[in-house]
């Protein structure tokens, strides 16, 4: 078993629709999450990033994590044809120590 | 400011040949990271410097992979001798040692072995 699982998709929404990412994970030492988007044939990007359990708001963007239950999440709100990428999370136990990532959902955001 | 570099962006090798990446970190940033990403896949990290000190190395295939980062600043991952397996993309990244800045991905090496 992995410790990130995320379902990889594809996700196709119209614009303007509401999306939800998520991810689970077994390790529950986990306390640093992330979440990356990545460009075609680009490196990821930090998104989004929060330290324990709780919310996180960033513009359109919502990030939530359930330590409980282990599992995040990523609220995209009026999505936008921009936002067409793929969406990784990423955790890790401490604040300096290696990130695992999920394998990726692949977004599409139709005009 | 350029972000992180890596050259080439492109590389076709064939099997049992060496290759190798560079990598130009973001100035200041003293945590470089290398990292594999396969095709629908998340990244993996196969090696992690703090200056000049690999200080995770654990998943780095030591019998044909080597790395090194002089003077703290660049980095090089060679591959040798390359298998088909190896076709993948190799991201390098740097940052502070504190995930909550956020650490920066080059655009990578996309490596096809045929």
């Amino acid at each position: 078993q992995k410790e990130v699982e995320q379902d990889p998709g594809p996700l196709s929404v119209p614009e303007g629709a509401i999306v939800s990412l998520n991810c689970t994970y077994s390790n529950s030492a986990f306390q640093y999450f992330m979440w990356y988007r990545q460009y075609s044939r680009k490196g990821p990007e930090l998104l989004m990033y929060t330290y324990s359990s709780g919310n996180k708001e960033d513009g359109r963007f919502t990030a939530q994590v359930d330590k409980s239950s282990k599992y995040i999440s990523l609220f995209i709100r009026d999505s936008q044809p921009s936002d067409s990428a793929t969406y990784l999370c990423a955790m890790s136990s401490t604040g300096a120590n290696n990130l695992f990532f999920g394998t990726g959902t692949r977004l599409t955001v139709i005009p | 400011e350029a972000g992180v570099v890596q050259s080439p962006r492109y590389k076709i090798i064939e099997k049992k040949q060496p290759v190798a990446f560079w990598c130009n970190p973001i100035s200041g940033h003293n945590t470089l990271y290398w990292y594999l990403q396969n095709l629908g896949q998340g990244p993996e990290l196969l090696i992690r410097y703090e200056n000049e000190e690999a200080v995770d190395d654990s998943q780095l295939p030591k019998d044909r992979f080597s790395a090194e980062r002089l003077k703290g600043v660049d980095s090089t991952l060679k591959i040798q001798p390359a298998e088909l397996g190896d076709s993948a993309v190799y991201l390098c990244a740097s940052g502070t040692r504190h995930h909550g800045d956020g650490y920066t991905f080059g655009s990578g090496t996309r490596l096809t072995v045929v």
